[in-house]
């Protein structure tokens, strides 16, 4: 079945430091990929998504690039701040199997001054 | 537009009494879906709505969950009786259903719902 797999967390950083979380995929067909985010205490929200191969999602300087040849979706920021402290999820969704969202395990980022 | 608005915020029940969860979606949205989050298990797909009928409730962890949607702006989750495992945060979610390829329907998700049962 189609599935997400992300790293496993918590991730902890220092302020200003180069983020990466893994998240790769298995899919039957060709899925739009999306990252949201959940602060604490809050429901989850859109980051960024990406709906066919090559294509990069890109929002409030976090990046993600649709790798179709190694199934992935890896989540990149090149300098994060406190405020990024949350949990990450990657999910799929296969076109024509309506709304529906697979989503990954999440992984908790932890940036400290 | 308000966003999903869900409520209550928190609720404290105790074992065996019946507990009921609402949504309203975005407006516009035809599509709804209930989630479920815990440490151990993460975040569960439990059933979702397209234009008011339920599609896969396959999540639904047993017949002690029930949920509905009498119309477009609202629905509930139920659970009854209610026990402690069931505690938990309930997220509901709304979407715009666009159905072309390519372009990705975007969840919305509330606030959630904190559930102790004790």
């Amino acid at each position: 079945g189609d599935s997400v797999t992300q790293m496993e967390g918590p991730v902890t950083l220092s302020e200003e430091a180069f983020l990466t979380i893994n998240c790769t995929y298995t899919a039957t067909g060709y899925p739009s990929l999306f990252w949201y985010v959940q602060y604490p205490g809050e429901g989850l929200q859109l980051l960024l998504k990406a709906t066919k191969a090559d294509d990069k999602g890109s929002n409030k300087g976090f990046e993600a690039t649709y790798r179709k040849e190694t199934t992935s979706f890896h989540l990149e920021k090149g300098s994060v701040q406190v405020s990024d402290s949350a949990v990450y999820f990657c999910a799929l969704q296969l076109t024509g199997g309506g709304n529906k969202l697979t989503f990954g395990t999440g992984t908790q980022l932890k940036v400290e001054l | 537009d308000a966003g999903v608005i869900q409520s209550p915020r928190h609720e404290v029940t105790e074992m065996g009494q019946e507990v009921t969860l609402r949504c309203k979606p975005i407006s516009g949205h035809n599509s709804l879906f209930w989630y479920r989050q815990t440490m151990m298990r993460g975040l569960e797909l439990l059933i979702y709505f397209n234009n008011n009928v339920p599609i896969d409730d396959s999540g639904m962890p047993e017949d002690r969950f029930s949920a509905k949607m009498p119309n477009a702006s609202f629905s509930t989750l139920k659970i009854q009786p209610s026990e402690p495992r069931d505690s938990a945060v309930y997220f509901c979610a709304s979407s715009l259903a666009v159905g072309l390829v390519g372009l990705a329907n975007i969840q919305y998700f509330g606030a959630g719902t904190r559930l102790s049962v004790l």
